[in-house]
Formats: C-alpha cells, structure tokens, sequence
C-alpha cells in the first residue's frame, strides 16, 4: 500500500460547484497534513495546513480524520482559478521525509 | 525574500556527460530534498538531508548523488544521465518541526537525449 493515496482525477466541475477530495494516508503515526496546489509545470505551493479539529480558509475547509487515516479537502463556489493540482502532504513522527500524494487534478470549467 | 533557487531552470544534455543541478535556501532550514515529477506518477523523493553531512535515500535514488556541505546547499548530481532521466526536478526545504511549510524551489526541467 503506498503511504499516501490520492484519486489524479481529473474531476471537471462547473463554476460554483462544490467539490471534494480525500487522501489516505498508511502511517498512522504520521503528525502532520497539508494541502498543496500545483499549477501546470509550477512548483507546488502551501494551501493550508490541516489541523485536528478542521478548519477553514476562506472557501477552502480541510479536515482530518485520524480512526480512518484520511484527510479532506472541500473547495465551495469553485472559481476557475480554482483549476491546479492539489497534492497532500504527510509529515511522519520526527523528521523522516515528507511524503506526497501523486496529487488529484482539479479542472474547472465556465 | 524567503526563497529556494534552483539552476539551471531548463538544461538538455547527452547521455553521459555528467551534471549538477544546485539548490540553494535563505531561511537556514535543516531539511533539504529533491523531487522528480513525471505524468502519472507524482513527485517522487530522490534524496533528503536533516542537516550538513546528513544525506538519505528516498524513494528513487539510482542514478543520483547528493552533498550536503553546507546548510544553505544541496546540489543534485548525476554522474552519467540517461534518457530516463528526463524529468522535472524540484528542490524542497523546510524547518525540522514537523508542522512548518516546505518550500519548493522553480523547478529544473532536464532532457537527457
């Protein structure tokens, strides 16, 4: 099983829509979680941290759930600058390496 | 400017002649790595460094080499490329705590023919 799983999608969505994404993770003792987004042949950039008890950033709300070992990202009216690559990040226990998900990509259409 | 830089941005080079890439960080992080991004398969970690003198692999290191003799440095290396090697490379630092951001550097798109 790999570390960190993410559907690619891509999933196409109109302007406005309401989208989600999961990402599971097998390390259960992984400490921290983030959302990143990439645009096409950029470099990945920090979206949001994913704490204990959710939280939000605007139109962005990520969630964690530690039984199931799997984090969320919701993205409400989505905008068409919306459409990039989100990728999840785990951070294990201490400071082994940060592992990503192969990223889920988000295409939002007029 | 907090930044990591990485050069060359684009490099096309011939089956083995070797080469480096460098990276290089402002914010004095300990961790520094290198990813390889390919369609379909994400960003896969090459190698990392906790710290000077303190290199590991990760999940794809064949073909690759590491130094770490500065903080600030970390030069990907590779000996005798191949045309499985043409990728898009990423350098990455962050602080050792857990919970703090990675930044990435621009990326090196090399074309190995």
């Amino acid at each position: 099983r790999k570390e960190v799983e993410q559907d690619p999608g891509p999933f196409n969505v109109p302007e406005g829509a309401t989208v989600a994404f999961n990402c599971t993770y097998s390390n259960s003792a992984s400490q921290s979680f983030f959302w990143y987004r990439q645009d096409c042949r950029k470099e990945p950039k920090l979206l949001m941290s994913v704490y204990s008890s959710g939280n939000e950033d605007g139109r962005f709300t990520a969630q964690l759930n530690r039984a199931s070992q799997y984090i969320s990202l919701l993205i409400r009216d989505s905008k068409l600058s919306d459409s990039a690559t989100y990728l999840c990040v785990v951070n294990p226990q201490g400071y082994q390496k940060v592992t990503f998900g192969i990223g889920t990509k988000l295409q939002v259409i007029p | 400017e907090a930044q990591v830089t990485q050069n060359p941005r684009y490099l096309i080079t011939v089956t083995g002649k070797k080469l480096t890439v460098t990276c290089s960080q402002n914010m004095n992080h300990e961790y520094m790595s290198w990813y390889r991004q390919d369609p379909g398969l994400g960003l896969r970690q090459i190698y990392y460094s906790m710290n000077v003198e303190v290199t590991d692999k990760g999940d794809v290191p064949e073909g690759y080499k590491v130094s770490r003799k500065e903080k600030r440095n970390f030069p990907l290396i590779l000996e005798s490329p191949s045309p499985n090697q043409t990728s898009l490379y990423f350098c990455a630092s962050k602080g050792l705590t857990s919970n703090t951001e990675a930044f990435f550097g621009q990326g090196t798109r090399l074309t190995v023919v």
